[in-house]
């Protein structure tokens, strides 16, 4: 069965520093999720991407977040300055399905980053 | 704004019994979606069941099974027959139909299964 990609697992990076999480999506769905969650808290919508650009974003996704569909299979999130509360799990979804489709969102494994 | 509770932060169940998982959700729209995710030790949220709230019949698959009151805006997963293997975190989320395909998450409910 298909997958969600998530690279890498874990990342860890200096307070200040750039960040990019990579994902490979299912390769025939055409909308494109981050969640984050943060240690022993619940799962937090990102952002949403379809048709190459944001269809949705939260108030946590600020100027210092960007995602990018660089190329035909990858959607990466980028953290421009991290700072010590974006330490958390990241996760990548993918659904397949129209405006009223019950398609379920897949989801990667995620990634851990930790900022020091 | 559409809000998902789990009440229940931790729950055990010996195994081959029977547990259910409480989920009670806010919204003001009509449409929408219901999901159970698992999310074993290994981390991938894994789609358990679905329910669309135009349906009145309760999803099933095997061994697991939704309450869906949608008067009372709860959604129970009923796990039976409770297998080592469904020891993990279960979240239940909550998709709308009016614009925007996010999920909003439930604090999640970590199930223990005891042998």
């Amino acid at each position: 069965e298909p997958e969600v990609t998530q690279t890498p697992s874990h990342q860890v990076t200096q307070m200040g520093q750039e960040v990019i999480l990579r994902c490979v999506p299912i390769s025939n769905h055409l909308y494109f999720y981050w969640y984050r969650q943060i240690l022993g808290q619940k799962v937090e919508f990102l952002v949403s991407f379809y048709n190459n650009e944001i269809s949705e974003k939260s108030e946590i996704f600020d100027d210092q977040f960007s995602v990018e569909r660089p190329d035909g299979s990858n959607f990466t999130l980028k953290i421009r300055s991290t700072k010590l509360e974006d330490s958390a799990m990241y996760f990548c979804a993918s659904s397949e399905g129209a405006y009223y489709s019950n398609q379920p969102q897949h989801f990667g494994d995620g990634t851990r980053l930790s900022i020091l | 704004a559409q809000t998902v509770t789990q009440s229940q932060p931790e729950m055990s169940v010996q195994e081959a019994e029977t547990v259910t998982l409480s989920c009670t959700y806010d919204t003001s729209e009509s449409d929408y979606y219901l999901f159970w995710y698992k999310q074993p030790p290994s981390r991938q949220m894994i789609l358990v069941i679905r329910q669309e709230a135009y349906k009145q019949q309760n999803a099933t698959e095997n061994r697991f099974s939704v309450n869906f009151q949608k008067a009372a805006k709860s959604f129970s997963l009923k796990i039976s027959d409770s297998q080592l293997g469904d020891a993990a975190m279960y979240f239940c989320a909550y998709r709308g139909t009016s614009g925007t395909y996010k999920y909003i998450f439930g604090t999640g409910t970590r199930l223990k299964v005891l042998a």
